[in-house]
């Protein structure tokens, strides 16, 4: 079955480490996308890729860092420059490119202790 | 810029009545909007979108939504609530300029329903 799979599920680190969050999809879609999920604020955007080789910043980009080298696969990496790192990150891919609808991952909870 | 609006953080239903979680857009140009649904600890679903056409949007597990042009407003609808339909909603609307390579979703704050047996 075709989707996309985060990992790890969940993850806890110490102040001040990187981390890379994994997700790769099997649906052979071009754009894929990050977003941060915090309670109350809804899903901000941090990076998205339109085609390999290719990101651009999303609205919350600073402390994180991605890399699009395959068409599968867009990592994450939150560095400890990120001031606030625990919240839950969903990784999506663009289902319909005429319509912009997007396909989501299960998410990935990291907890900075 | 694009966005949208949910101007309720939880809404309360009794199970078996009608349900309503509200949205409403600002676009420049015509809007595409969607409404996913999320359970605890799990990825957005997708329910329904509007792209075009009818104004009602027949959408996934009994839910539609209602496109209203003149009140710029996209309200989800389900005739008859089950408990299992209570998660958290989110309403959303596409940013799409060519100029910039711009494609992307822009999320609400979400809205958690409630339904009680």
């Amino acid at each position: 079955d075709g989707g996309i799979t985060q990992s790890p599920k969940y993850l806890f680190r110490k102040e001040g480490q990187n981390v890379t969050l994994s997700c790769e999809q099997n649906l052979n879609h071009d754009a894929m996308y990050w977003y941060r999920q915090d309670p109350g604020q809804g899903l901000r955007l941090i990076y998205y890729s339109q085609i390999v080789n290719d990101f651009q910043k999303g609205d919350i980009a600073e402390g994180y860092s991605v890399s699009r080298e395959k068409k599968e696969s867009f990592p994450l990496t939150v560095t400890s420059a990120q001031k606030n790192p625990t919240a839950f990150y969903l990784c999506a891919s663009n289902r319909d490119r005429n319509t912009g609808e997007l396909f989501f991952g299960e998410g990935s909870r990291l907890t900075v202790l | 810029a694009q966005s949208v609006a949910q101007p309720e953080d939880q809404v309360n239903v009794a199970e078996g009545n009608p349900l309503t979680v509200k949205c409403t857009y600002s676009v420049s140009g015509n809007p595409y909007l969607f409404w996913y649904v999320q359970y605890p600890n799990r990825g957005l679903q997708f329910l329904l979108k509007y792209i075009t056409g009818d104004n009602l949007v027949k959408g996934s597990y009994g839910f539609e939504a209602e496109f209203n042009k003149s009140q710029t407003s996209f309200h989800l609808k389900k005739p008859s609530a089950l408990v299992s339909d209570s998660a958290l909603y989110f309403c959303a609307v596409r940013d799409l300029h060519i100029s910039y390579n711009t494609d992307k979703l822009i999320f609400g704050t979400g809205t958690r329903l409630q339904v009680f047996p």
